[in-house]
């Protein structure tokens, strides 16, 4: 089955704390994965997908097919990144994006 | 560029009543997406629709169905609702052709059945 796990409910970490959001898959073939972010009375936008391999926002992703992750990280913490964090997986030439729960991420002073 | 619009906003139904939720796409795009949103959840996917035909659909009963438009907006009715169908209904639209994953996506319907 298709599944995506965001294990934490909330992160909380102090500005300047390196931050790890924690994402696993579980997927037969060769997914997909992407980050989307909501911040604060906004609505729902990609933040960065792993083939693009970028940076967005001092924020990266590696695809670990071993372990089945596909973590958020970001070295500093700035409390503008406090936002819900969705990790999304698509399997195969599909439009259909499979998300995980969530997780909040809040950045305190 | 509006971006995606949905409306109504919020709504309230009773239990065995019909709702329909309306969306308009992004400017130039051609597919539209409808995710339910359950409180304290990750969107969940219904269905995705482009050239007017439903071309997937997620694990949801036929209550739930859809409709787009020449003009690609696109429409979610929802039959004999449930107490369990209160949710944000989301939108998403994109491009078919290129095919990046990436959705934008409206504000959502908030639906509250009693």
């Amino acid at each position: 089955a298709q599944r995506v796990t965001q294990p934490e409910k909330l992160l909380s970490v102090f500005k300047g704390a390196p931050v790890e959001l924690k994402c696993n898959y579980s997927y037969s073939g060769s997914p997909e994965l992407f980050w989307y972010v909501q911040y604060s009375r906004q609505r729902l936008q990609l933040l960065l997908r792993h083939i693009s391999r970028e940076s967005i926002k001092g924020f990266t992703a590696d695809l670990n097919k071993g372990e089945t992750s596909f973590h958020l990280k970001k070295p500093f913490a700035q409390e503008e990144d406090s936002a819900m964090y969705y990790c999304a997986l698509r399997g195969g030439n599909t439009g259909k994006l499979i998300f995980g729960q969530g997780t909040t991420l809040q950045v305190k002073p | 560029d509006a971006g995606v619009t949905q409306s109504p906003t919020h709504l309230i139904k009773t239990r065995g009543q019909q709702v329909t939720l309306r969306c308009s796409p992004k400017s130039g795009h051609d597919t539209v997406s409808w995710y339910q949103q359950a409180l304290g959840q990750g969107p969940q996917f219904i269905f995705q629709y482009y050239e007017e035909e439903e071309r997937q659909r997620g694990n949801f009963p036929d209550r739930f169905s859809g409709h787009q438009f020449p003009n690609y907006s696109s429409e979610l009715n929802v039959n004999a609702l449930l107490l369990g169908d209160s949710a944000l209904y989301l939108c998403a639209s994109s491009f078919m052709t290129e095919n990046t994953g990436e959705l934008f996506f409206g504000e959502g319907s908030r639906l509250t059945v009693l």
